[in-house]
């Protein structure tokens, strides 16, 4: 079975443009949810999906968004790009909701913004 | 979600068992106790997790205090492949989101 997968894997932008990432979760997984690592904040938690609802969604401004398809395939969005939003961009799809649901995460999209 | 506690670092020698141990004195009886792993900058990889019971996979043992207070993530023969940075990690029953910490830095040593 084929895991998670990010497109693209890399990117470069420059400061104020905006940017999409793309993610399809393993088939048959309903859930996905997005991450943001950074060296200086590690690992933080931007939204989760499940069923095309965001479900919840972490601290992060309105220049971050996504959305979820009907085939669980999602997206995000960040608008107006800034220098700290340099990252690299986890996604992780589960078969369902809850604790007892591991999430697998994909190789993540590097962005970089001069 | 409750908060956990790792040691920063450990090494172990190649071949022998890797203890990695996690204090979350804070979870609730809803809460599961996850490990990943993460090898530098590559996606965060699943091991395993538990509720209350011992756990056991092709990857490794996870065992979890009675008080389910602390737990250790058992490699049993580690190799120079598992270095990483191994996360421990509370999650709600009814939460999605996973709440990473700041791991462990585990080097294996030849």
């Amino acid at each position: 079975k084929a895991g998670v997968t990010q497109t693209p894997r890399y990117l470069i932008k420059t400061r104020g443009q905006q940017v999409t990432l793309s993610c399809s979760p393993i088939s048959g997984h309903r859930s996905v949810s997005w991450y943001q690592q950074t060296p200086g904040q590690g690992l933080q938690f931007l939204f989760e999906y499940f069923s095309e609802t965001q479900r919840n969604k972490g601290n992060f401004p309105g220049r971050f968004s996504g959305r979820q398809f009907s085939n669980s395939r999602s997206e995000m969005n960040v608008s107006t790009l800034e220098l700290g939003d340099s990252a690299l961009y986890l996604c992780a799809s589960s078969l369902g909701p809850g604790g007892d649901y591991e999430q697998y995460f994909g190789p993540g999209t590097r962005l970089t913004v001069t | 979600d409750a908060k956990t506690t790792q040691p920063p670092s450990m090494d172990c020698a190649e071949g022998r068992a890797a203890n990695l141990p996690c204090n979350h004195s804070t979870i609730s009886g809803n809460e599961y106790v996850y490990w990943y792993r993460q090898i530098h900058s590559q996606g965060p990889q699943y091991i395993i997790h538990g509720l209350k019971n011992n756990e056991t996979n092709e990857m490794a043992s996870l065992i979890i205090t009675e008080d389910r207070k602390s737990s250790t993530l058992i490699l049993p023969h580690a190799t120079l492949r598992d270095t990483a940075v191994y996360y421990c990690i509370v999650r709600m029953d009814s939460s999605y989101k996973l709440i990473f910490g700041s791991g462990t830095r585990l080097l294996v040593r030849p």
